[in-house]
């Protein structure tokens, strides 16, 4: 059972639309990374949100976790090529002693020119 | 650049050989750790490091040995490896291993086993 579930798993969109990808769980995370990772590297975090309902931008990427602290989005207004790659959502369970973080299934995200 | 390094950058194995993979950070973290990552995948973590002490194994084959020399420097002990085994191995570290740390990753070794 894949505790963060995240959607959708493929997305290839036009330079110039917006996005938005979702990571959802039955379970509360005290916090929650963002990461993007291009081939030939490692994961490049993006964010780290802690607090329910919680909103932060980075430049036209805008992360909101979700008030129970079970789910998170990213949003990206007016994509570009440059934003291609493999978005992982990764959270760390608040409840029990584990302190590994728990990844998501990824989000490969395709902007065409 | 990131500021975990990792070495090699692409390794090629058969599978009798022994080799290592290294991994370093000088930023002060104190918990570091190994995945595991294929294509288009998540990274599957398989140890973590906390204060220079094993702390999880994630139930990896013993033909994988990670050392923890000192706070700065981690490696990964490969011998008798299999096919399957061929991934892209990352090594992440962060502030310590407790909650909301987030982990800063190496870009990783391209691992092939012939």
């Amino acid at each position: 059972t894949q505790l963060l579930e995240q959607s959708p798993q493929f997305l290839s969109i036009q330079e110039g639309e917006n996005l938005t990808v979702y990571c959802n769980s039955s379970s509360v995370f005290s916090s929650l990374q963002w990461y993007r990772q291009e081939p030939g590297e490692g994961p490049v975090l993006l964010v780290t949100v802690v607090t329910g309902g919680e909103v932060k931008k980075l430049k036209r990427l805008t992360f909101q976790f979700g008030d129970a602290r079970k789910d998170s989005s990213l949003h990206i207004t007016a994509a570009q090529p440059g934003d291609t790659g493999l978005y992982l959502c990764a959270g760390q369970i608040s409840s029990g002693s584990a302190r590994q973080l728990t990844f998501g299934s990824g989000t490969q995200l395709t902007v065409l020119p | 650049d990131t500021e975990v390094t990792q070495t090699p950058k692409h390794l090629v194995m058969g599978m009798t050989n022994k080799k290592s993979l290294k991994c370093e950070q000088h930023m002060g973290h104190r918990a570091m750790y190994w995945y595991k990552q294929k294509a288009k995948k998540p990274p599957e973590l398989m140890f973590v490091y906390s204060y220079e002490k094993l702390s999880i194994n994630e139930s990896v084959p013993s033909r994988f040995s990670p050392e923890c020399p000192n706070s700065s420097l981690l490696n990964l002990h490969l011998h008798a490896l299999q096919p399957e085994d061929s991934a892209l191995y990352l090594c992440a570290s962060s502030q310590e291993f407790r909650d909301n740390q987030p982990q800063h990753f190496g870009d990783g070794t391209r691992l092939s086993i012939l």
